[in-house]
Order: C-alpha cells, then structure tokens, then sequence
C-alpha cells in the first residue's frame, strides 16, 4: 500500500511569486492534516480536512495560505504571494477516520519550501 | 492548549550506550501522548504512543516511555542504541476526541557514533 506522498519535494522561489504544494494521501483516508515546520523549529499544525471539509483552520497563518480537498482525495496548499518567513518544510498526513479514540496520523516525507 | 517542551536539541550518544530523549509538557486537559521518528529523507514515524493504562509504553525498535502525570513528562529511551537509531526525534500531544491535531516539541537529532 503507496504511503503518503508529496510533490513537489523541494521547491525554491522568489519572493512575491506563487507556490502549490501537493499531497496524496493514503488511499481511503478520509482525515488530511497540514503542518510546517519552519527552520528549527516546532511542527506546527495548519489545518485538518474530513473528507473535503476543512475541520479546523485555526493554525492557518494568514490568507495568503489557501488549503483544498476537492473530491475529498488529495490536497493542495497555495501560497501567493509568499514571502521569506513561508520557508519550512510542510507536511501532510493522513488518518482513516473512523471514530475511535485515536486515529493515527500517517505522514508523507514533506515539501521543503524556501522563498529568496 | 499543549505545549511540549523537549529539553535536549542534539544528543550525540555511542553504539550500543543507553540513550534518554527528555520531554515534558503543558496542557490544562488530559492529553494523548506520542513519540515520532524521523529518519533522513522520509517522513514522521510512529514510535510509540499513551492513550491510556500502564504508564510505560513499549514502541517499536526497542524504544520506551514512561507516562509520569504528576510531573507532566513522557522521556523516551533505549537501552542500547544502534547506528541506524540516528534520526530527529519529536514528542506530541493531542487532546483526542475530536481534536486529533497533534502539537509537538521542537524535536531532538540523536547522532549516534561508532
């Protein structure tokens, strides 16, 4: 069974352009998760999709951060216009959902974002 | 809200020594408890967890913690390390229920040397 997976695995862009991060999750996972890491730092969760409902956004930093889950399969994160403190890495995990006291999260090998 | 607080940034360790990754945490509700690793290259593993019951967990790779409530940590440690134990390790909490958001420390590189 394919893992979560995450393209591209590096990117590099200027400041001011636009940048789409993809991630696919487990096959059947209803629960996508987006976190980052920025350098040295904590893994800090940015939001949390059921199916393609977004569950809980608080730790979106601002809207220039643009999350979806179209057809509740894979997920993008746009960022436009990024600027220099967006470079981290970003991770996406997953988990099936299916209502128990604990869902284990899955994670891909993350998206290492640095904006010059 | 959690907060987890690892207190060892790097820990430089021999093969075969014994190894204790510290970790303590905030939170002003029950949490669940977690330790991942990562090893260069990939993405965050599972280790270990506290849902509830026995405070000592037993993960896989021969890792362990202790759950100690009254003094908010859950350390983690191996009895004797191999080099292929060279990885970044991160503790976790997460509330549970419905809120299965995970916050983690700032995680701890273990280099372990021949």
């Amino acid at each position: 069974e394919a893992g979560v997976t995450q393209f591209p695995s590096h990117s590099v862009i200027e400041k001011g352009q636009t940048v789409t991060l993809r991630c696919d999750p487990i096959s059947g996972h209803d629960n996508l998760y987006w976190y980052r890491r920025v350098m040295g730092k904590e893994i800090k969760f940015l939001l949390h999709f059921v199916k393609e409902s977004k569950q809980d956004e608080s730790g979106m930093p601002n809207n220039r951060f643009l999350a979806e889950r179209t057809g509740g399969t894979y997920s993008t994160l746009k960022v436009q216009p990024a600027e220099l403190e967006d470079s981290g890495v970003y991770f996406c995990a997953s988990s099936q959902g299916l209502g128990l006291v604990w869902d284990e999260q899955f994670f891909g090998p993350g998206t290492r974002l640095t904006v010059l | 809200a959690q907060s987890v607080t690892q207190l060892d940034s790097q820990v430089p360790v021999f093969e075969e020594a014994p190894v204790e990754l510290r970790c303590n945490y905030s939170s002003s509700v029950s949490v669940y408890l977690f330790w991942y690793v990562q090893y260069p290259n990939q993405g965050l593993q599972l280790l270990l967890k506290y849902l509830s019951g026995s405070t000592l967990v037993k993960g896989i790779n021969g890792f362990e913690a202790e759950f100690n409530k009254s003094q908010t940590s859950f350390h983690l440690r191996k009895p004797s390390v191999h080099i292929s134990d060279t990885a970044e390790y991160f503790c976790a909490v997460s509330r549970g229920g419905n809120d299965y958001k995970l916050s983690f420390g700032a995680g701890t590189t273990v280099t372990v040397r021949a």
